[in-house]
């Protein structure tokens, strides 16, 4: 079946790092991707999405482009806050449902 | 818009009980699903339900059941608790068609003591 595997975690980066979550995933079709939000206590937020290859979702500084030929959509962000310290997971549309990645915890020091 | 609400937040229940989990959707949307998320893990799809049927099940075994009302709210029920059962359920409602709208509540925390 689909799946998703992201790069394991914590990830730990000072104030204004740049950052990267590296996701990829194995798909028989052209599925939808997408990048969720998890703080403390609270439950999942969509950060942002792409429906199709060399699409670029984008939301709060955080970008991820769908790469259909290296079938990965890696999150990025130019310059982290203590904010942003959060689990984020990759998922992909399967049919109605969502797959998703183990997560990666980020962690940001000021 | 109101979002998903999901109650209670946490629960403690005593190994082979039987526990019901409340879900109501999002305003516009007739769809829920349902997610288990164990302790450092991405979420599992449970099942999906529309027009009160269910509408796609993940690899849980048939103690894990639901329903669907009219008004799309929703219950997750489980019965003869297990251990492994622990976990955050997670409920996600969407419109029909659109699989990319989905909103998720924040969920229930189960304990099986």
């Amino acid at each position: 079946g689909d799946s998703v595997t992201q790069m394991e975690g914590p990830v730990t980066l000072s104030e204004e790092a740049f950052l990267t979550i590296n996701c990829t995933y194995t798909a028989t079709g052209y599925p939808s991707l997408f990048w969720y939000v998890q703080y403390p206590g609270e439950g999942l937020q969509l950060l942002l999405k792409a429906t199709k290859a060399d699409d670029k979702g984008s939301n709060k500084g955080f970008e991820a482009t769908y790469r259909k030929e290296t079938t990965s959509f890696h999150l990025e962000k130019g310059s982290v806050q203590v904010s942003d310290s959060a689990v984020y997971f990759c998922a992909l549309s399967d049919g109605n449902k969502l797959v998703f990645g183990a997560g990666t915890i980020l962690r940001v020091k000021s | 818009e109101t979002g998903v609400t999901q109650s209670p937040t946490h629960l403690i229940k005593t190994r082979g009980q039987q526990v019901t989990l409340r879900c109501s959707s999002q305003s516009g949307h007739n769809t829920v699903s349902w997610y288990q998320q164990a302790l450092g893990q991405g979420p599992q799809f449970i099942f999906q339900y529309y027009r009160e049927e269910e509408n796609g099940r993940g690899n849980f075994p048939p103690r894990f059941s639901g329903l669907q009302f009219p008004n799309y709210s929703s219950e997750l029920n489980v019965n003869a608790l297990e251990l492994d059962d622990s976990a955050l359920y997670l409920c996600a409602s969407s419109l029909a068609g659109h699989s990319y709208g989905y909103t998720f509540g924040s969920g229930t925390r189960l304990t099986v003591v």
